[in-house]
């Protein structure tokens, strides 16, 4: 079955730098994948959707990609700022043609002031 | 923000209760799904719908059960809680392909 992989250890910047997070999956390669943030206590938000034709999507400061070969989606947030101190997750369907989805466990990211 | 409520938002409950948990959307969203999410695991499918009265099983649907009358109501119980099923259990919806809204969560705890 389809499975996510993501540092699960946290990640500590300095405010400015660019932020670099991995998602990898294992097995089909999706249509498209899905980043979501999530705050401590809320649900998770969605942020961003690429395709598999896609290699790059940008939105503001945030900038993902999407590797098929790879099997892998990064994920970037560039000039970071305190405010990005989050939890940031990659979603994708379980199986082609379903909108049952799987997330990974996430990776924390710290950036300090 | 898309209308997505959960309730109750805390439970305390006894080992072998049942419990039913609700999520009400106002989106007029075709699917909707349920996770956990625990320490270590992330967030996992326990149950998804993909319209009024058809269901299917995530990756982690054993002791719980689910409903769907209406397009905006998804009821998630759990037959006869057990300490295993303490979590923190999410509700989301969207049309498909797209973005999944997600709610506030509901804090479980079985004693």
């Amino acid at each position: 079955s389809q499975k996510i992989e993501q540092n699960s250890e946290a990640l500590n910047i300095q405010e400015g730098k660019t932020a670099t997070l991995t998602c990898n999956y294992t097995n089909y390669s999706p249509a498209y994948l899905q980043w979501y943030r999530q705050d401590p206590g809320r649900g998770p938000v969605f942020l961003l959707l690429i395709r598999e034709n896609e290699k790059e999507k940008r939105k503001e400061r945030l900038k993902v990609t999407f590797d098929t070969t790879l099997k892998q989606s990064l994920f970037h947030i560039t000039a970071s700022q305190p405010a990005d101190s989050a939890t940031y997750l990659c979603a994708l369907p379980v199986s082609s043609g379903t909108y049952k989805y799987i997330f990974g466990t996430g990776t924390r990211l710290k950036v300090l002031a | 923000d898309a209308g997505i409520t959960q309730s109750p938002r805390h439970k305390v409950t006894e080992t072998g209760t049942p419990v039913t948990l609700r999520c009400h959307q106002t989106e007029n969203h075709r699917y909707m799904y349920w996770y956990r999410q625990d320490p270590g695991h992330g967030l996992r499918l326990i149950h998804y719908s993909y319209g009024v009265k058809d269901t299917d099983k995530g990756e982690v649907s054993d002791g719980y059960s689910v409903s769907r009358s209406k397009t905006e109501d998804f009821l998630l119980t759990l037959e006869s809680a057990t300490s295993s099923q303490t979590s923190v259990y999410f509700c989301a919806s969207g049309h498909g392909n797209e973005k999944l809204f997600f709610g506030s969560g509901t804090q479980l705890s079985v004693l």
